[in-house]
């Protein structure tokens, strides 16, 4: 049973848009989140974190959002550009335990 | 840092061969993991170790695979025989802490195809 979603397994943005990814969660014991990015033949790199008594956290382009009521988190990348064209991960962890990740979703950023 | 570096880079094997696979994790990490991803079900943690101890191999899928960390410097998967089912990429990772908040650096994985 997948315990992290990610829903939309594409996404094509304009350059210069809003790139929003999202990821939905069912364990409410999660309290620490992440986000991967993947180009191809490529390992999975650390883009992003937040953690549960936080609702957002930002790093130059990238914000992560993180509403705990409702399980979900997202990706938000302004603006975008075509060299973020990758598949991006979401992941959740609980104390103790190991991460959990979502399947992806592939991201075009179109020229 | 070299990061997390994992042998080879491809296998394609004959069902019932066995495969090795191999990972050096980063020096100083004490944590490391193997994944194996699919498009059906993205990364599955197959099993990880804490200072080269294994901590939970619930993901395995069965018995034919099995995994080791003989030193905090080396770890091996090791799939006996293998079926075409098991063709994916799998991935090493390793962290820094054992905590569950330390985020995991990737290898650059091993592709595995089982003809």
């Amino acid at each position: 049973d997948q315990q992290v979603k990610q829903n939309s397994p594409s996404l094509s943005v304009q350059e210069g848009r809003i790139s929003i990814l999202n990821c939905d969660y069912t364990n409410s014991m999660f309290d620490y989140f992440l986000w991967y990015k993947k180009y191809p033949a490529e390992g999975p790199t650390f883009l992003i974190s937040i953690s549960s008594i936080k609702d957002k956290n930002e790093d130059g382009r990238f914000t992560v959002f993180l509403n705990k009521s409702a399980k979900h988190l997202s990706l938000h990348i302004v603006p975008s550009q075509p060299g973020d064209s990758a598949v991006y991960f979401c992941a959740a962890s609980a104390p103790g335990n190991q991460f959990y990740f979502g399947t992806g979703t592939s991201l075009t950023v179109i020229p | 840092d070299a990061g997390v570096i994992q042998s080879p880079r491809h296998e394609v094997t004959e069902m019932g061969q066995e495969v090795t696979l191999r990972c050096k994790p980063i020096s100083g990490h004490n944590s490391l993991f193997w994944y194996r991803q699919t498009m059906m079900r993205g990364l599955e943690l197959l099993i990880y170790f804490n200072n080269n101890v294994p901590i939970d191999d619930s993901g395995m899928p069965e018995d034919r695979f099995s995994a080791k960390m003989p030193n905090a410097s080396f770890s091996t998967l090791k799939i006996q025989p293998s079926e075409p089912r098991d063709s994916a990429v799998y991935f090493c990772a390793s962290s820094s802490g054992g905590s569950y908040n330390s985020p995991l650096h990737f290898g650059n994985g091993t592709r595995l195809t089982v003809t």
